[in-house]
């Protein structure tokens, strides 16, 4: 089966750090994009960092530009957002997802998402 | 950026009618335009990329049209299942952005 698995959620106060981690299984993963999006309590949807198969290329919502770093390591078939200066406003669920194929951002595989509650 | 615009924000319907949920790009988005179908505690489920074409295991009764900036989601005899929230999202340009989202119910 096709799975993307994350974990690293929890509860951080303000200006403290988080790594969110993701595994998938079933695909061949360093053929694909990924990306997270956070969605946070009752709200919609929005599209946090993105990065390529290779790992060589990465995007950055403005919000999280300069404090969130994605990283990939396809030998553990993992990808990793590495979340400083967390703020209240970070708090989301957070989603891993795989983008149908390179530089199409439309995800067709999501995981099951992460809490993250920024709070003092 | 992209703003995208969804309505009605809210729909209620009766089984076995058809439905139109309509999403607006605030600049044009090619055909780069994807559907998502959220539940309550479940992550997003893709219904629609390319604009009109069908994910994976899609039922035939969700359709996709548009390109530039308007587009349409429509769900023909609609079931309880379908109750949910449904999300647009453009991927012609960074960032990615997403709609508000229109939430339909099922009568």
């Amino acid at each position: 089966d096709v799975q993307l698995v994350e974990s690293g959620g929890g509860l951080i106060q303000p200006g403290g750090c988080l790594r969110l981690s993701c595994v998938a299984s079933g695909f061949t993963f360093n053929n694909y994009e990924m990306g997270w999006v956070r969605q946070a309590p009752g709200k919609g949807l929005e599209w946090v960092s993105d990065i390529l198969g290779s790992g060589s290329t990465m995007w950055y919502a403005d919000s999280v530009k300069g404090r969130f770093t994605i990283s990939r390591d396809n030998g553990k078939n993992t990808v990793s957002l590495q979340m400083n200066s967390l703020r209240v406003e970070d708090t989301a669920i957070y989603y891993c997802a795989r983008a149908i194929r390179t530089y199409s951002q439309a995800f067709d595989i999501w995981g099951q998402g992460t809490m993250v509650t920024v709070s003092s | 950026e992209i703003v995208m615009t969804q309505s009605p924000a809210t729909l209620s319907v009766s089984p076995g009618e058809r439905d139109t949920l309509s999403c607006r790009a605030s600049q044009s988005v090619s055909s780069n335009l994807a559907w998502y179908q959220q539940k309550p505690g479940q992550a997003p489920r893709l219904l629609i990329y390319g604009a009109s074409t069908r994910a994976t295991g899609i039922p035939a009764r969700f359709s996709g049209s548009g390109s530039g900036t308007d587009f349409t989601l429509t769900i023909s005899s609609l079931q309880s299942e379908d109750s949910a929230v449904y999300y647009c999202q453009q991927y012609d340009k960074w960032p990615l952005t997403f709609g508000q989202g229109t939430k339909l119910e099922i009568k």
